[in-house]
């Protein structure tokens, strides 16, 4: 049972490059999400979708765009990567909405822009 | 503002003696609450959630925590502390909007945890 799998696992890129890092998972869950993670912030919720066809923007979006065109895959873009993006990016998944669910997240994709 | 705070950035505690990671919430309504733990360079591992019912959540590797509606907190405890709990855990919120959930979990900033041998 793989999960929540994301791909790269570390990248590196150069100011104004453009990367999609990818996600996907495996339970036939219908909400997933990407955060990210910085030291001293926890990790803040960029975009999230609720089922293919549908999504929503988090707390920090700018500079991001997501599309879930299946259940499985929820990729996350970054169009013209900027050094404030340096972080760690979580997928994260959940049977649904419902806030009782538990929230499984990917093992993070780890990005520096140079 | 709805918020997660963890007042200690990091907690020692010797191995074998009982561990606490304080956690209180600021939301509006009833609460949904989680632990996570992460290991270096890993992802977030689901420890327990409290949704309803009995205070004293039980979750996986001995980790327990006790939801107190009154003073807002959510407390991560283990009895007996190993070296191989060392690790960052994060205490989360899914608050319940009138009208129904959000999709979102606030976070605390975490707390490292040092078990010495």
């Amino acid at each position: 049972n793989a999960g929540v799998t994301q791909t790269p696992k570390f990248q590196v890129l150069k100011t104004g490059q453009s990367m999609t890092l990818q996600c996907a998972q495996d339970m036939n869950h219908e909400y997933m999400s990407w955060y990210r993670q910085d030291p001293g912030m926890g990790l803040r919720l960029i975009h999230y979708s609720v089922g293919a066809g549908i999504t929503d923007q988090g707390e920090v979006p700018n500079g991001y765009n997501v599309s879930r065109s299946t259940t499985e895959d929820f990729p996350l873009r970054l169009l013209s990567a900027a050094p404030s993006q340096t972080s760690v990016y979580f997928c994260a998944s959940s049977y649904s909405a419902g806030a009782g669910n538990t929230i499984y997240f990917g093992e993070g994709s780890w990005l520096t822009v140079v | 503002a709805q918020s997660v705070a963890q007042p200690e950035d990091q907690v020692n505690v010797a191995e074998g003696n009982p561990l606490t990671v304080k956690c209180t919430y600021s939301v509006s309504g009833n609460p949904y609450l989680f632990w996570y733990v992460q290991y270096p360079n890993r992802g977030l591992q689901f420890l327990l959630k409290y949704i309803t019912g009995d205070n004293l959540v039980k979750g996986s590797y001995g980790f327990e925590a006790e939801f107190n509606k009154s003073q807002t907190s959510f407390h991560l405890k283990k009895p007996s502390a190993l070296v191989s709990d060392s690790a960052l855990y994060f205490c989360a919120v899914r608050p319940l909007n009138y009208g129904g959930a959000t999709n979102k979990l606030i976070f605390g900033t975490g707390t490292l945890l040092a078990v010495q041998p």
